[in-house]
This record gives C-alpha cells, structure tokens and sequence, in this order.
C-alpha cells in the first residue's frame, strides 16, 4: 500500500561524523520535504524540493544536504556541521502544497 | 519570531466533552491553515484544513473555525474520545505558490476517561 517509508527508525551519530537518512515515497507526488522536531517545538523546516533535481532550502538548511535524482526518493545526509543534530527528523510528500503526508520519523541522537 | 503561536503547551479535557485548540498567527498573507494530529514517535497525520475564503470548515466530530480580522483559528474536538489524546499542530501556508508551511510549537490534549 502506499505511503513514506524513513529509515532507520532510530540512528547515533558520532563526533564528526555524516549520516543519512533515508525517505522514499510510493505516492507519486512531485514534492517531498524534511522536518525537525524537537521537544516542545514546532515543525521546522530542512529542505524541501518540488520536482526532481531541484531543491531549495528551508528555515534551518544550515549543517543539512538532500539530493532529489528520484522523484521516490529524497535522501537527508546530517553533516559534521550540524553541530546540535539530536531529533526527531521527518519527512514528507504532498501533491501540491498543502495537505502533506508524513512517515513515521528517525530518531537521531548523537554518541 | 513566530509566525503561528499556539499558546497553551497543554490541555485537558474530559471525555465526551468539547476540546478546544486556539492558534492565533501574525503573518496576514497565509491564506490556507491545516491542523495535524501527532502521536509520539510518530509522523503527524492531516486531520483537516481550511482556506481564508471560509470561517468554518467541518469533518465529522472536527470543526475548524477561522476568524481572520483576529488572526485566530480554533480546532473543535465533540465528543472528546480518549483516542483523541495526542499532540496537535496548527499550520499555515501563504500563497498558491509556497510550499513552506509554517507550524506551531503544538499543543498536547490529554482527555481523561
């Protein structure tokens, strides 16, 4: 059936190391997204990209890189940059631009 | 700063009775709000939306009302269900063209049974 498939469920990051988190969508939507939660906060935005091969950065892209080579896939890769990488990460695909559906999320803590 | 405040972190509400959710919002171009329902460790899930051309939008035992000369929306939740129990999220979108919607911090609903 479809939906957002994210993995891992759960991933650690060590001092300066990347990692990447995966997001893959059978939806056939154009536009897919990355979120950050953190505790007590809002939904705010990474990166976000409308068709494939372009995408444009959100609120806090700083310390974040995606790629968009399939218009199924939407891969996040935490830098060593992002100094406070501890989240909850989500991603998500809509049609257009406004209702999304998001998967079930990656939690990211650092070692 | 914040575009969307949703001022009460929490609320508790008994079962069978009417939970409300106040968002207000600052920014006067959005023109399309969503709420979103959240259970933890979980991604959020759509629950309904409306648009500024409307003040009321309904979905069974949701309503979301919107007075824009305040720049408030309100989530009506009857009867409140303990499945209901979850965090909430106002949204809103400016434009046709925008795909940045900007969230607010939540509000967790507990209802008791």
């Amino acid at each position: 059936d479809g939906g957002i498939t994210q993995s891992p469920k759960y991933l650690f990051r060590k001092e300066g190391q990347n990692v990447t988190l995966s997001c893959e969508q059978n939806l056939n939507h154009d536009a897919m997204y990355w979120y950050r939660q953190d505790p007590g906060q809002g939904l705010r935005l990474i990166y976000y990209s409308q068709i494939v091969n372009d995408f444009q950065k959100g609120d806090i892209a700083e310390g974040y890189s995606v790629s968009r080579e399939k218009k199924e896939s939407f891969p996040l890769t935490v830098t060593s940059a992002q100094k406070n990488p501890t989240a909850f990460y989500l991603c998500a695909s809509s049609i257009r631009n406004e209702k999304l559906f998001f998967g079930s999320g990656t939690q990211l803590s650092v070692l | 700063d914040q575009q969307v405040k949703q001022n009460s972190p929490s609320l508790s509400v008994q079962e069978g009775r009417i939970s409300i959710l106040n968002c207000d919002y600052t920014n006067s171009m959005f023109d399309y709000f969503l709420w979103y329902k959240k259970y933890p460790a979980e991604g959020p899930t759509f629950l309904i939306s409306i648009s500024s051309i409307k003040d009321k939008n309904e979905d069974g035992r949701f309503t979301v009302f919107l007075n824009k000369s305040a720049k408030h929306l309100s989530l009506h939740i009857v009867p409140s269900q303990p499945g209901d129990s979850a965090v909430y999220f106002c949204a809103a979108l400016s434009g046709a063209g925008s795909y940045q919607l900007t969230f607010g911090k939540g509000t967790k609903l507990s209802v008791i049974p």
